[in-house]
């Protein structure tokens, strides 16, 4: 069964940085495009950031351009996002997922989703 | 950047009822659409993938269509395991909006 499995969220400082990290189990991880994606609590999903499948293409909201980045170790089967300069509208749950389709220039419907990590941006 | 609108913003039924909800993309998606389930604190499901397309193990009752700037999802008759919140997403371009959700109650 495909499996994605979040981690690194926690509580943090505003101005300060944090890494996530989602780790793939059963399927070729390096074929597909991965996103993140964040759902701050009680609102919609917002899509975050997503990168090709060898980790050159790469793209981002607008709200976390110049602050976060997204890069993917794909010899470890996982996928990162660098967040710095943390502010309090960046509390959220944090979600990785899978673009259904092998990633060939043009991303896809997500059909796999991990559980999700919580990131709480607060002094 | 492309925005998605979805109404109604929520709706009250009743099991067995049909009932259907709409997605409007400010500019084309052509049918680069999906529709996602999301139950309460749990990730979403994808349910309707390329704008009629059903995910595999979702039930037939589940339907979805349109193209361009319009569509819809329809549930022929509504399940008690159905009440939940509904997203549209375009992933024509980047950045990869979701619309703001479509929540089911019971009414």
């Amino acid at each position: 069964e495909v499996h994605l499995l979040e981690s690194g969220g926690g509580l943090i400082q505003p101005g300060g940085s944090l890494r996530l990290s989602c780790t793939a189990s059963t399927f070729t991880f390096k074929n597909y495009a991965m996103s993140w994606v964040r759902q701050a609590p009680g609102k919609g999903l917002e899509w975050v950031s997503s990168i090709g499948g060898d980790g050159r293409d790469t793209y981002y909201a607008d709200s976390v351009k110049g602050r976060f980045t997204v890069s993917r170790d794909n010899s470890k089967n996982t996928l990162y996002l660098e967040m710095n300069g943390l502010r309090g509208d960046d509390t959220a749950v944090y979600y990785c997922a899978k673009d259904q389709t092998p990633f060939n220039g043009r991303f896809d419907v997500f059909d796999i989703w991990g559980q999700g990590t919580m990131v709480t941006v607060s002094s | 950047d492309i925005q998605m609108t979805q109404s109604p913003s929520s709706l009250s039924a009743s099991v067995g009822d049909r009932v259907t909800f709409t997605c409007r993309a400010s500019q084309s998606v052509s049918t680069s659409l999906h529709w996602y389930q999301q139950k309460l604190g749990k990730p979403p499901k994808v349910v309707v993938y390329s704008a009629s397309s059903l995910e595999s193990g979702v039930p037939s009752r589940f339907s979805g269509s349109g193209s361009g700037t319009d569509f819809t999802l329809t549930i022929s008759s509504l399940q008690p395991e159905d009440f939940a919140t509904y997203y549209c997403q375009q992933t024509y371009s980047t950045p990869l909006t979701f619309g703001q959700g479509t929540k089911v109650e019971i009414k």
